[in-house]
This record gives structure tokens, C-alpha cells and sequence, in this order.
């Protein structure tokens, strides 16, 4: 039990359409990651929040964004789903001065 | 060629034997984690190191920071240590963190 929960736990959307997921931090933990995982490859980067900014960004378009909460709980928006963002998306959770990693169980997504 | 490139990508072995799982990377980094994925998707965080070694039950991790290189060692290995390991690093003075392709191993009993 690393503490970060994520919701849905699976999720099918159609192209086209929007989604948000959601992800509940350690308690204490100020720092929010995102990362995308495509079937049979390793996660890629999708962003970073620190203290509700956004603080680092991998390459993925605008149609990716995100937030974080002031209780440190965030979100993953992707709009104008594509078939390709068909993937398990993970979050984590760590403080900015340790960088150590809490991840979540992930939601994956799949789009028709 | 990647920033981070893990090998062997596949490793089968018998229970009991000694693992070693490489990680080399290109960049200059600020600290390397190693991450375990199990069925289903989820990640727990094994280790994160910017230098040396740490050890955590079975589990010893070491890393070369001048030839920029990481193993991950497992002792004794049981069939519950069959998982895909996976290296991240982080480049210095970036948030974004960079991961191998992972390496699937499976221990048979």
C-alpha cells in the first residue's frame, strides 16, 4: 500500500471524447507525476505539479493537461481522445525534497 | 539510441538463483530509481539512488556515477520476484524522469 489511489480503475471512451482521471496523493506529499503506459512499453513522462504548478513537462500536446489541488490531490485531463491514448496512465506522489516515488495502481484506458 | 537502456530484456532463471539486471544511461542524471511492475500495471519504487549502494532485504542496488551505470541485484530469488524491473532516471536540473524499457523476469520454482 504506497498510500496514492487513482480513479477509475478501467475506463473505454470513444475518439473524440474527453477524460479525467483522478489521483489522490501520499498525505504530505506536495509533488504530482503523470506518466502514460502504452501496452508492452515503459511509462513516458506526461507532467509534473508542485504546490498546484506545473513544473516539468514531457512530450505530449496540449490536449494533455492537468491540476492539482490545494489538498495535493490532482487530475488528468485529455481531450480529443485519439486511439493511440489508449494506455495504462499512472500517477505519483513524492515530496519535492526527497523525489522519492509513491505510485498509484493506475487507470487504464481504452478508447474505441 | 535511448537515454536509458536496461538489459537483458528478458531473463528466466531457476528459484534460488542470483539476478543481476543492467541500466546504463547517457545523461547526466541527479538520482536513478529502480521500480518493480507486477500484472495489472502497479509500480512500487524498489530504490532511488544518486550514488553508491543501498540494500533492502534480498535486494541490493549499486550505481557507478562516472561510467553512468546501475544493477539491480536480487539474492536468492523466489518465483514471487517475477515482475518487470524497470530503471528511471532523472536528468539533472529537470523534473522529468526518463525510463528503460524494462526487463521481464521470471523465476520458476
Amino acid at each position: 500500500e504506497t498510500g496514492v489511489t487513482q480513479s477509475p480503475t478501467h475506463l473505454i471512451k470513444t475518439r473524440g471524447q474527453q477524460v479525467t482521471l483522478r489521483c489522490s496523493s501520499q498525505s504530505g506529499h506536495n509533488t504530482v507525476s503523470w506518466y502514460q503506459q502504452a501496452l508492452g512499453q515503459g511509462p513516458q513522462f506526461i507532467f509534473q505539479y508542485y504546490r498546484e504548478e506545473e513544473n516539468g513537462r514531457g512530450n505530449f500536446p496540449p490536449r494533455f493537461s492537468g491540476l492539482q489541488f490545494p489538498n495535493y490531490s490532482s487530475e488528468l485531463n485529455v481531450n480529443a481522445l485519439e486511439l493511440d491514448d489508449s494506455a495504462l496512465y499512472l500517477c505519483a506522489s513524492s515530496l519535492f525534497a526527497t523525489g522519492e516515488l509513491f505510485f498509484g495502481e493506475g487507470s487504464r484506458l481504452t478508447v474505441l | 539510441k535511448n537515454e536509458v537502456e536496461q538489459s537483458p530484456q528478458n531473463l528466466t532463471a531457476q528459484e534460488g538463483e542470483f539476478i543481476t539486471i543492467n541500466c546504463s544511461y547517457s545523461v547526466g542524471i541527479s538520482a536513478l530509481h529502480w521500480l518493480q511492475q507486477h500484472p495489472g500495471g502497479g509500480i512500487v519504487s524498489l530504490f532511488m539512488l544518486s550514488s553508491g549502494k543501498k540494500k533492502h532485504g534480498r535486494l541490493i542496488a549499486t550505481i557507478n556515477i562516472q561510467e553512468k551505470h546501475s544493477s539491480l541485484h536480487i539474492t536468492a530469488s523466489h518465483p514471487r520476484d517475477s515482475a518487470v524491473y524497470i530503471c528511471a532516471v532523472r536528468r539533472q536540473g529537470a523534473q522529468k524522469l526518463v525510463f528503460g524499457q524494462g526487463t521481464r523476469l521470471t523465476i520458476n520454482p
